[in-house]
Formats: structure tokens, C-alpha cells, sequence
């Protein structure tokens, strides 16, 4: 049972676009939302995260939308740069976890020059 | 430096074999993880360590075991390693407050044959 997904799996975008991935989940329980980055070869990284009281989160370039009625989320990555080329999992954390996240399946992003 | 270590980075085994495979971290994190990654299935949780000798499962525990017997030093063992425990580990770590900002090591891919 996945309880979050993340669509789509691969996405190409030219560089200086914005690269849109998606996240949904099934717990509504879920109440914060870390995104991780994950370069070939490399463990992955914390990027940004966001609380389900917010709507949007923003730091530099990366951007997070927020739709809790739904149980949607997205990471918009503006101006798309080739060093941002990396895997990118949505991860989420109800409030009692003992500490587990649970990873969506990730999404693979290419940015071209 | 915070750091996450991984030994070995690459092992191959045959089945039936033991593997062990080691994690440290100078972080004086208290919480430890590991987790599997397969190729569209994300970041899968094998055990979480809260502390020396405090261990729990995870979502696939199966086929696994661990042991943390200092703070700073988390081991994964597979007794009699299958083919599909092929894979690649990743170790993380956290402090107990903190534990949607993990940590992650480099990785050890594993192969069975």
C-alpha cells in the first residue's frame, strides 16, 4: 500500500523552465511534509518541508503548494538549473510516528541545457 | 563536520551467505535508520534504532536484523542473504526531536547473486 505517490516518475525540462513535481497522499493524519534531493551515487538531502497549517513554503528558487482538502502538494522548481538534475522524493509524517517518514516512490528530473 | 559513513560502499555476495553492513555518525544523533531503495519503490524502512540497544522494525524487517551497541554505530545483518535483498541501503540518522531532518549516508550497493 503506497501512501504517498509522487507523479510523475521521470520529467525533462529545458533549462530556465519550471520543473513541477507532484505529491498526493492517503493519511490525513499526515501533518508535515519533508521534499528530499537525491543526486546518482549520493544519500538523499533534505531540500525544504512544510506543515499542513501553511499553504506554501518558499526558499530560493524551490517552492511548495499546499492543498490539505485535497491531500495534494506540489515542489515547483523555478528557473530550472542542470545542477538541479536529481531524483526528488515527497516524504510525510503523521503526528505520532515514532520518528518514521514515510518516501513516495520519488520522481526523476532532467534538466536540459 | 556532520557526517554520515557507509562501509562497504559495493559488496557482493553469494546466497546463503552472512553480510554485515556498518553505519556511523558524529553527529551524537540519537536515532538511527535504515532503509532499502529500489528502483520505483523509493526509500522502504527495514529498522529504527531510538538509541543503544532500543530498536524497533520497520515496514519490511524481514530477512534483517541490527544491532547498535554505541551510540555513533548502527549495523545491518542479513543471515543466509537471499537474491532479493539486492539492493541499495542507505543509512540515516537524526536527533529524537528532530526526525524529519535525516541524515543520510552514501549508500552500500548490495548484490546477491
Amino acid at each position: 500500500q503506497q501512501q504517498v505517490r509522487q507523479s510523475p516518475q521521470s520529467l525533462t525540462v529545458w533549462e530556465g523552465e519550471t520543473a513541477i513535481l507532484n505529491c498526493s497522499y492517503e493519511n490525513s493524519a499526515f501533518d508535515y511534509f519533508p521534499w528530499y534531493q537525491q543526486f546518482p551515487g549520493e544519500g538523499p538531502a533534505l531540500l525544504i518541508s512544510i506543515l499542513s497549517v501553511s499553504n506554501k513554503k518558499e526558499d530560493g528558487r524551490f517552492t511548495i503548494f499546499f492543498n490539505k482538502r485535497e491531500k495534494k502538494l506540489s515542489l515547483h522548481i523555478a528557473d530550472s538549473q542542470p545542477g538541479d538534475s536529481a531524483t526528488y522524493f515527497c516524504a510525510a509524517s503523521p503526528p505520532s510516528s515514532f520518528s518514521k517518514l514515510v518516501f513516495g516512490q520519488g520522481t526523476s528530473l532532467s534538466v536540459v541545457p | 563536520d556532520m557526517k554520515v559513513t557507509q562501509m562497504p560502499r559495493y559488496l557482493i555476495k553469494r546466497m546463503g551467505e552472512n553480510v554485515l553492513l556498518e553505519c556511523g555518525q558524529d553527529m551524537s544523533h540519537e536515532t538511527m535508520y535504515w532503509y532499502r531503495q529500489d528502483p520505483g519503490l523509493g526509500l522502504q524502512l527495514i529498522y529504527i534504532s531510538y538509541d543503544v540497544d532500543s530498536n524497533s522494525e520497520g515496514d519490511i524487517p524481514k530477512g534483517y536484523r541490527v544491532s547498535r551497541k554505541k551510540r555513533e554505530h548502527f549495523s545491518l545483518i542479513l543471515d543466509s542473504a537471499k537474491t532479493n535483498q539486492t539492493s541499495v541501503y542507505f543509512c540515516a540518522s537524526s536527533l529524537r526531536d528532530n526526525y524529519a531532518e535525516q541524515f543520510f549516508g552514501p549508500g552500500t550497493r548490495l548484490t546477491v547473486l
